[in-house]
């Protein structure tokens, strides 16, 4: 079946500080998604993807759908206390959202 | 727009009885699907609708959970009888499914169900 890892499971870090994060999937994917969930929430779409090789900005946060479209990173720069939250790759493709694991975000004043 | 709408936001329940969650999709979007995430297993996609028809009910857990969209604006999700093991954030999403925000799937809030 489809498998989806997405690293690190967590991360502490202290404002200012950029930080990054990937997915990688065994199956090739049309679309890539990035979703934020603060707490007590629901996801929120961060970043869309939809082609290969593609580079996408949004204020501090870039993404980039890798070129086998298998894989995806987020990067966040100089990190702010409201970027705490928990966020998601999600590839998608025929109304099926693929959720990673999460990589769970702390940022340490 | 006001997003996807979910209700209750918050529900506690004894062991056994029933439990609806409710959903209203974003106005003019053509597809629903129903949620569930807890710590130890994520997102998982329990159903969705396209046009009001179920048409991938494969992640429902079993009988006990059912899914209803009697029209385009309204959905439902029951469990009777509910479980310990049903505590957990349900969430409605809808998408549209022209051009290409049809992949691009929109959160309601959740409902955040305990069964005692």
């Amino acid at each position: 079946g489809q498998q989806l890892n997405q690293s690190p499971q967590s991360m502490f870090i202290q404002e200012g500080e950029d930080v990054s994060m990937n997915c990688t999937s065994s199956s090739i994917f049309n679309t890539w998604l990035w979703y934020k969930q603060d707490p007590g929430e629901g996801p929120v779409l961060l970043i869309a993807l939809y082609k290969a090789g593609e580079l996408t900005s949004n204020g501090r946060l870039t993404a980039q759908f890798g070129i086998t479209r298998k894989d995806s990173f987020l990067n966040i720069s100089a990190s702010i206390p409201s970027d705490v939250g928990i966020y998601f790759c999600a590839p998608t493709g025929a109304n099926n959202l693929f959720f990673g694991t999460g990589t769970r975000l702390t940022v340490i004043p | 727009d006001a997003g996807v709408i979910q209700s209750p936001r918050h529900e506690v329940t004894e062991m056994g009885q029933e439990v609806t969650l409710r959903c209203k999709p974003i106005s003019g979007h053509n597809s629903l699907f129903w949620y569930r995430q807890t710590m130890m297993r994520g997102l998982e996609l329990l159903i969705y609708f396209n046009n009001n028809v179920p048409i991938d009910d494969s992640g429902m857990p079993e009988d006990r959970f059912s899914a209803k969209m009697p029209n385009a604006s309204f959905s439902t999700l029951k469990i009777q009888p509910s479980e310990p093991r049903d505590s957990a954030v349900y969430f409605c999403a809808s998408s549209s499914t022209l051009g290409r925000e049809q992949e691009t799937q929109y959160f309601g809030p959740g409902t955040r169900l305990l069964v005692l």
